[in-house]
């Protein structure tokens, strides 16, 4: 079964700092990954996807993730915060096969600091 | 760009009172779900719904839902005799098959009295 671990429910960062938001995964079969934003009162919007080839992979934004395999893990970065970058992040595994479940983590809040 | 709709956005109902809520997922995809993000904590899988049934659900989703796709179009997940832990946002999303990625409608919050 699939699991997903985020690291940190909180994260706060200056404006222009570096971004880092921490996701662990555990699946069965090679899994397809997403990041999702959520800002206050919205739904769901993709940020960025890794299903096979290039475990660098870039998204809106700025943000890019990187697939480590050996690691379990995809962590998202954006090299400069901005203000408009506060909101929740999850990050998701789906086994990319049959009904293509997908399962989140707890999410992180991202704040950012003027 | 073609997205996901949901209805009500809003929704207030009492204890024990049936509660539909509405979806209609993208016209060529082929996988429906719906997820539910209790306030401040993670979404969460329901159900997910493939070629007129049921595929696979959680836990959360006992016998008091049930969900259907009447018509080809709406996608709908109905709650039978609501309870104050009912009380979430409940997305729907969609996705065609071979990318696995969800697509999100905005959310029906439904508040449970």
């Amino acid at each position: 079964a699939q699991s997903v671990t985020q690291l940190g429910s909180h994260v706060s960062v200056s404006e222009g700092a570096l971004v880092l938001l921490r996701c662990n995964y555990s699946s069965s079969v090679p899994p397809y990954l997403f990041w999702y934003v959520q800002y206050p009162n919205q739904g769901l919007q993709l940020l960025l996807k890794y299903t096979t080839g290039a475990t660098l992979v870039k998204g809106i934004n700025g943000f890019e993730a990187e697939f480590k395999k050996s690691e379990t893990s995809f962590h998202l970065t954006k090299p400069s915060a901005h203000m408009s970058d506060a909101a929740e992040y999850f990050c998701a595994v789906s086994e990319g096969t049959g009904g293509f479940k997908t399962i989140f983590g707890a999410g992180t809040r991202l704040f950012v600091k003027a | 760009e073609p997205e996901v709709t949901q209805t009500p956005s809003h929704q207030v109902t009492q204890m024990g009172q049936e509660v539909i809520l509405r979806c209609v997922p993208i016209s060529n995809h082929l996988y429906f779900y719906w997820y539910r993000q209790i306030l401040g904590q993670k979404v969460e899988f329901l159900v997910s719904f493939y070629n007129n049934e049921i595929s696979e659900k959680s836990e959360i989703f006992d016998d008091q839902f049930s969900v259907e796709r009447p018509d080809g179009s709406n996608f709908t997940l109905k709650i039978r005799s609501t309870k104050l832990e009912d009380s979430a946002m409940y997305f729907c999303a969609s996705i065609f098959g071979n990318t696995g990625e969800l697509f999100f409608g905005e959310g029906s919050r439904l508040t449970v009295l």
